[in-house]
């Protein structure tokens, strides 16, 4: 399968407790994109990478959240302190750079008790 | 951001063709998108259209676009069950911004 994959594929966490997702890109596509949806909700955009720089983060993300990508390949997302309110599906999509379409993973589904 | 803004729900029945209608806030989008998300699945690209034309096929799907209204539309012919899922139109660039999603029932 060469889609972009994501893991775990669900969560359940604690409040207060820290996770972090895993996503990797089409190989070659030197952009990746984190998005989170909540139930009933389009997907709204988090942050993007250009290789390994983060080019671009939207106030949704807070000091809590951080995202990862070191090598400019797989990226990783982590929240600290989850809260409640963190809990939907967080999606990642990858594209080449100077192609606008964006190729989205079956996404992790988080769940904050 | 502003909305993107989309009917919440469809029902048709198997054979018949779907419009599903979408209308945008960003008139510099260079792109615009149609994806389809099945229940807990991610989002399949299913067709873009560029900002110079204004129609677009692909076997099943035409896609419609008036940029004067901002108005983005997208036809299924020949709608079948597997078709029933959530349709997201979206727009803009790097930073892609959603509607909240039209439901689509196909009915046998």
């Amino acid at each position: 399968d060469t889609g972009v994959s994501q893991n775990p594929r669900h969560k359940i966490t604690k409040r207060g407790q820290n996770v972090t997702f895993r996503c990797d890109p089409i190989s070659e596509h030197n952009r990746l994109y984190w998005y989170r949806q909540t139930l009933g909700q389009g997907p709204e955009f988090l942050t993007y990478f250009q290789n390994e720089a983060q080019l671009e983060k939207s106030r949704l993300l807070s000091d809590r959240f951080s995202a990862e990508r070191p090598k400019g390949s797989f990226s990783t997302l982590e929240i600290q302190r989850t809260e409640q309110g963190d809990s939907a599906m967080y999606l990642c999509a990858s594209s080449l750079k100077n192609v606008r379409t964006q190729y989205f993973g079956p996404g992790t589904r988080l769940l904050v008790l | 951001g502003e909305d993107v803004e989309q009917s919440l729900f469809l029902s048709v029945r198997e054979g018949d063709s779907s419009v599903i209608n979408c209308t945008y806030t960003d008139s510099s989008s260079t792109y615009l998108y149609w994806y389809k998300q099945e229940p807990g699945a991610g989002l399949q690209l299913l067709t873009y259209i560029f900002s110079n034309m204004d129609m677009k096929q692909d076997q099943r799907l035409t896609v419609l676009l008036n940029k004067k209204d901002k108005h983005l539309s997208l036809r299924i012919a020949d709608t079948q069950t597997g078709d029933s899922a959530i349709y997201f139109c979206a727009e803009k660039g790097y930073a892609l911004n959603f509607g909240k999603g039209t439901s689509l029932l196909v009915t046998p």
